[in-house]
């Protein structure tokens, strides 16, 4: 089942602006990843982010994790129109028979305007 | 980096005929693969764990005679739609764990089903 839910659904800002997205989950995990998705296109790792941290970087990209809210963030600084596409967050769950079996959330989709 | 290859990136079919969509792995051997179905503006369902060497596993609800999957070596595993019908038509995408980098996923550019 899809546990993750992401808000806002859709997203619209200009070139330059700061983007938010949010993410929630329901049970306890291993490590939270956000993925990208150009339209009709596979999905890239962006970063992972596993539950005994708080806080990760990657260029543009920060992620906040808190998992006593079972919450969160992917900020996306100074956007630029080729950051448009959908962002999907997904929960790990660690080894054993989960391994790599991660659920995703519903995705926000961001459209940055030149 | 890790790289899936997933071909063919679109298939139209006609009703009642099998498509076989094929995924590797190619420059690390993925002993589990997983194939989502996503249909527009929507998020990816997991419809099976395609493990090496042995049955796959299907989630509830997925026909696993309708969607046939063969992983007979570390880097390539296949999907078979099995007389495919109109409510067949989705993007199928799969992807692959490489344990030696965390649990990401690193996934196939995704195959667009169209049956007639």
């Amino acid at each position: 089942s899809q546990q993750g839910e992401e808000d806002p659904q859709a997203l619209s800002i200009q070139e330059g602006e700061n983007a938010t997205m949010n993410c929630s989950y329901k049970t306890s995990i291993n490590n939270l990843q956000w993925y990208r998705q150009n339209s009709g296109r596979g999905l890239v790792h962006l970063i992972l982010i596993r539950s005994n941290e708080r806080e990760k970087h990657s260029g543009r990209l920060r992620v906040t994790l808190d998992t006593s809210k079972k919450s969160s963030s992917l900020l996306i600084t100074a956007s630029r129109a080729a950051d448009t596409a959908s962002y999907f967050c997904a929960t790990g769950y660690g080894g054993g028979t989960s391994y790599g079996k991660l659920t995703f959330g519903q995705g926000t989709i961001l459209t940055v305007h030149p | 980096g890790a790289v899936v290859s997933q071909h063919p990136s679109r298939v139209i079919c006609k009703s009642g005929t099998s498509v076989k969509i094929e995924c590797r792995s190619l420059d690390f051997q993925a002993t589990t693969m997983f194939w989502y179905r996503q249909f527009p503006k929507q998020s990816l369902m997991l419809m099976a764990t395609s493990n090496e060497g042995s049955k796959a596993t299907y989630e509830q609800g997925v026909e696993k005679d309708k969607f046939l999957i063969n992983h007979a070596s570390l880097t390539l595993s296949t999907l078979t739609v099995t007389s495919a019908h109109p409510e067949d038509s989705s993007f199928y995408i799969c992807s692959a764990s490489n344990p030696l980098r965390d649990e990401k996923l690193f996934f196939g550019s995704g195959t667009q089903l169209s049956v007639l």
